[in-house]
């Protein structure tokens, strides 16, 4: 089946300092990614849309100055947490839809631990 | 808004015995999913139902939607160790994305 990856899958950092996490659909192009974050014991909520080529659409309450997303290609989206504080721990997954398709896929998940 | 509501949230049974997991919704969506999740990785996709009143089955699990495609559950029969997980029903909202419900967290003991 179709393949996303997620990188780092697990990744510490400084108070105060900038996470880039990438997202690559390896066997198909995904015009659309979208990034969830998920909290301990809790489900996926949806962050953002990331189209190629165009601006990110954000969810109700998400920072974008603070959640950077670019999806420059049709295979590769970034999500960019800045100046990241303790409160945005979390295991952020990103999923890829495929063009031709419109099927799903998700990737396994990157585990941020800020300090 | 579109919203999801799975129930029970945990649930802890004994191998062998049977269990459903339910996912509600006051919306009607074209399609229902089912993920599993294992901890620290991605949710894994289980089934699409598309009907209503559609019924899948995938071994030990059946997957029902209701027939106004605001419901779905997920029956498992004779449950073993290896199903524990965290179970995710999810529906695409208007914007095309998926709208997953709160979960239900699975621990199947020998």
């Amino acid at each position: 089946g179709a393949v996303v990856s997620q990188h780092p899958s697990r990744v510490i950092c400084k108070s105060g300092t900038s996470v880039k996490i990438e997202c690559r659909s390896l066997d198909f192009q995904a015009t659309t990614m979208f990034w969830y974050r998920q909290f301990p014991k809790q489900s996926l909520m949806l962050m953002a849309t990331s189209n190629e080529g165009s601006k990110a659409t954000y969810e109700q309450g998400v920072e974008k100055d603070k959640f950077l997303i670019n999806h420059a290609s049709l295979t590769l989206s970034t999500l960019t947490v800045t100046s990241a504080h303790p409160e945005d721990s979390s295991f952020y997954i990103c999923s890829a839809r495929t063009t031709n398709t419109g099927e799903l896929f998700f990737g396994e998940g990157s585990r941020l631990t800020v300090l | 808004t579109q919203l999801l509501e799975q129930s029970p949230q945990f649930l802890s049974i004994q191998e062998g015995e049977n269990l459903t997991v339910y996912c509600n919704s006051s919306s009607v969506f074209s399609s229902l999913q089912w993920y599993r999740q294992e901890p620290g990785e991605g949710p894994v996709l289980l089934v699409t139902v598309v009907t209503g009143g559609e019924v899948k089955k995938l071994k030990r699990l059946t997957f029902q939607f209701g027939d106004a495609r605001k419901d779905s559950s997920l029956h498992i029969t004779a449950a073993q160790p290896g199903d524990t997980g965290l179970y995710l029903c999810a529906g695409f909202g208007s914007q095309g994305n998926l709208i997953f419900g709160k979960g239900t967290k699975l621990s199947v003991k020998p």
